[in-house]
């Protein structure tokens, strides 16, 4: 099956820093790509919805000034935590859906382990 | 708006006992998927079936089964014979319209056969 990869899969950083994360979609292309938050024995929360070449829609509650998605082609989306509190340490998990003719496909990356330091 | 409710937190097994795990939806939507995922304690989540709603024939893959009634809005995944490698995470999860708007997952159930 297709395959939706993540970078780093998991990353350490300093109070204040920032940090990116990166979702490609290896073999197909993505026209729309999400983004879940997955707290430690919780659910995955959708965070946002990305179109290729268009601004990501957040959920509420989600701040989109701290929480910067950029969907740049129909492969590649990146998270970047602005400005990282302890709080925001999570398991951050990207997914990728492909069109399909009437329908679609949806796939998951591995995660990305964030600690904030 | 959409829900998933999966009433089961944690469920323990010893190994070789079936277990059932149930999963309530709540959908407007006429057109919507069902999905069920493992989330093994490596974190990536594991696709495991997906099922239309315009289809409601049981399915059986192996061990796995899914029992999926419109009636009741349940789409529940029984496992055969557990396993200690089935121990995991399992989510529910709910998409409505023909392209997936709206992905719900469910809060998840914590599966653990112990052996």
């Amino acid at each position: 099956g297709a395959v939706v990869s993540q970078h780093p899969s998991w990353v350490i950083c300093k109070s204040g820093t920032s940090v990116k994360i990166e979702c490609r979609s290896l073999d197909f292309q993505a026209t729309t790509m999400f983004w879940y938050r997955q707290f430690p024995k919780q659910s995955l929360m959708l965070m946002a919805t990305s179109n290729e070449g268009s601004k990501a829609t957040y959920e509420q509650g989600v701040e989109k000034d701290k929480f910067l998605i950029n969907h740049a082609s129909l492969t590649l989306s990146t998270l970047t935590v602005t400005s990282a509190h302890p709080e925001d340490s999570s398991f951050y998990i990207c997914s990728a859906r492909e069109l399909t003719g009437l329908t679609y496909e949806q796939y998951f990356g591995p995660g990305t382990r964030l600690t904030v330091t | 708006a959409q829900k998933v409710t999966q009433a089961q937190t944690e469920i323990s097994v010893v190994e070789k006992e079936d277990v059932t795990l149930d999963c309530v939806y709540e959908t407007r939507d006429t057109t919507y998927y069902l999905f069920w995922y493992k989330q093994p304690p490596s974190g990536e989540l594991v696709f495991l079936i997906r099922r239309n709603s315009f289809d409601e024939q049981n399915e059986i893959s192996g061990r796995y089964s899914w029992n999926f009634q419109k009636s009741t809005s349940s789409f529940n995944f029984t496992i055969t014979a557990s396993q200690v490698v089935d121990s995991a995470v399992y989510f529910c999860a709910l998409s409505g319209g023909p392209y997936g708007q709206n992905f719900v997952f469910g809060p998840g159930t914590r599966l653990s056969v112990l052996p």
